[in-house]
């Protein structure tokens, strides 16, 4: 059992440019989020998934765009990075119920230049 | 609307302190769950505790204890005998009702532990 897994973990990527971070999860469970970690700001909510073929935007959605096809994946698009988008990012996935418990994969440090 | 405030953002103890971490939250939901994440230098999350807001039981886990409070909407966090292995961010987070999977962090307090 692997978890939440995510890929590349670091990346460094020039302004412009395009890129997809991966996020897969083999535990079966319906909601999956992507967060990032900026400096004295805490962890914020990108986008998640309550399930296949559901997304829906979270707190900071601009720049990026998900969709999920499967239960297992939930891949987060760059669509042209800014230099505001260095950060750490995060997926996590949950249970749809009880206990909630979100597991994080281990991060993504992405360097826009 | 949700909220989570860690007022503190830095703490620095000697080995052996006692150290409390605060956490207010705000939310007018009924049901909602407060979590408490660790992550070390080594940058993952690590999942510490989760409280629902039906449970206003005190626990302790070894040299961890969480004291949550509905009266004055906190959830501290204490480490007795801190330790090195103790140094690193700490978050809290709230998850309210509605079905969604939002989870809400505080900024984060960074723990750092003396020898």
């Amino acid at each position: 059992n692997a978890g939440v897994t995510q890929t590349p973990k670091f990346q460094v990527l020039k302004t412009g440019q395009s890129m997809t971070l991966q996020c897969a999860q083999d535990m079966n469970h319906e909601y999956m989020s992507w967060y990032r970690q900026d400096p004295g700001m805490g962890l914020r909510l990108i986008h998640y998934s309550v399930g296949a073929g559901i997304t829906d935007q979270g707190e900071v959605p601009n720049g990026y765009n998900v969709s999920r096809s499967t239960t297992e994946d939930f891949p987060l698009r760059l669509l042209s990075a800014a230099p505001s988008q260095t950060s750490v990012y995060f997926c996590a996935s949950s249970t749809s119920g009880n206990p909630y418990e979100q597991y994080f994969g281990p991060g993504t440090r992405l360097t826009v230049t | 609307a949700q909220k989570v405030t860690q007022a503190q953002t830095e703490i620095s103890v000697v080995e052996k302190e006692d150290v409390t971490l605060d956490c207010v939250y705000e939310t007018r939901d009924t049901t909602y769950y407060l979590f408490w994440y660790k992550q070390p230098p080594s940058g993952e999350l690590v999942f510490l505790i989760r409280r629902n807001s039906f449970d206003e039981q005190n626990e302790i886990s070894g040299r961890y204890s969480w004291n949550f409070q509905k009266s004055t909407s906190s959830f501290n966090f204490t480490i007795t005998a801190s330790q090195v292995v103790d140094s690193a961010v700490y978050f809290c987070a709230l998850r309210g009702q509605g079905g969604s999977e939002k989870l809400v962090f505080g900024k984060g307090m960074k723990l750092t532990v003396n020898p």
